[in-house]
């Protein structure tokens, strides 16, 4: 099974700041990776597939990049509506598996 | 536009079985996707319980294989979860999900969800 670690925890910013995030498998993934954002009370919405691939009606703040084992989600800047947690998860091989997600919290 | 729609008892005794419904609106679960169910307990991550193609094939979470089935009913656009002798920790909220578009006939990353329905372990 295929580990995701995501760091940090907790990134705490301000509206109009840069994010990065950090999602790093236990072994190769290629580019089968993906990013979701959620807020409370919310399903995941996808924000990013195959690594830099943005889904369909997500804003061109944010961005992902990456491949093998080192992944970054990025978000220019950040909207007061972005402050969420953020998961990774991995489609390379069965099992699927998400990463423990960072939260992205208002400084 | 295709809608996913979880449905189940919200409240299950401890060692019984948990059995949920997702129901596929708006497209054909005979489409060529693995359609996946996803947990998460109050106040944690995202666990990956199973998938499941509309021909039949399924793919499971190691740790729950052996209490965990899901089957498809292609005459009611309908895809299942049934889950046995459950506990306390297998109180989560649970999502029915569909990969993207350009990914049929393989392991996805998901963008169509149900809400997703909330089950809780108790006596």
């Amino acid at each position: 099974e295929i580990v995701l670690t995501q760091s940090p925890a907790t990134l705490s910013l301000s509206p109009g700041e840069r994010a990065t995030l950090s999602c790093r498998p236990s072994q190769s993934v290629s580019s089968y990776l993906a990013w979701y954002q959620q807020k409370p009370g919310q399903a995941p919405r996808l924000l990013i597939y195959d690594a830099s691939n943005r889904a369909s009606g997500i804003p061109a703040r944010f961005s992902g990049s990456g491949s093998g084992t080192d992944f970054t989600l990025t978000i220019s800047s950040l909207e007061p509506e972005d402050f969420a947690v953020y998961y990774c998860q991995q489609r390379r091989t069965w099992p699927l598996t998400f990463g423990g997600g960072t939260k992205v919290e208002i400084k | 536009q295709l809608q996913l729609q979880e449905s189940g008892p919200g409240l299950v005794k401890p060692s019984e079985t948990l059995s949920l419904t997702c129901t596929v609106s708006g497209g054909s679960i005979s489409s060529l996707y693995f359609w996946a169910w996803i947990r998460q307990p109050p106040g944690k991550g995202l666990e990956w319980i199973g998938s499941i193609h509309y021909n039949g094939n399924t793919y499971y979470n190691s740790s729950l294989q052996s209490r965990v089935t899901i089957s498809v009913d292609t005459s009611k656009n309908q895809f299942s979860l049934r889950l046995t002798s459950v506990t306390a920790a297998d109180t989560a909220v649970y999502y029915c999900a569909r990969p993207h578009d350009t990914m049929p006939n393989v392991a996805g990353a998901f963008h169509m969800w149900g809400q997703g329905t909330m089950v809780t372990v108790s006596s």
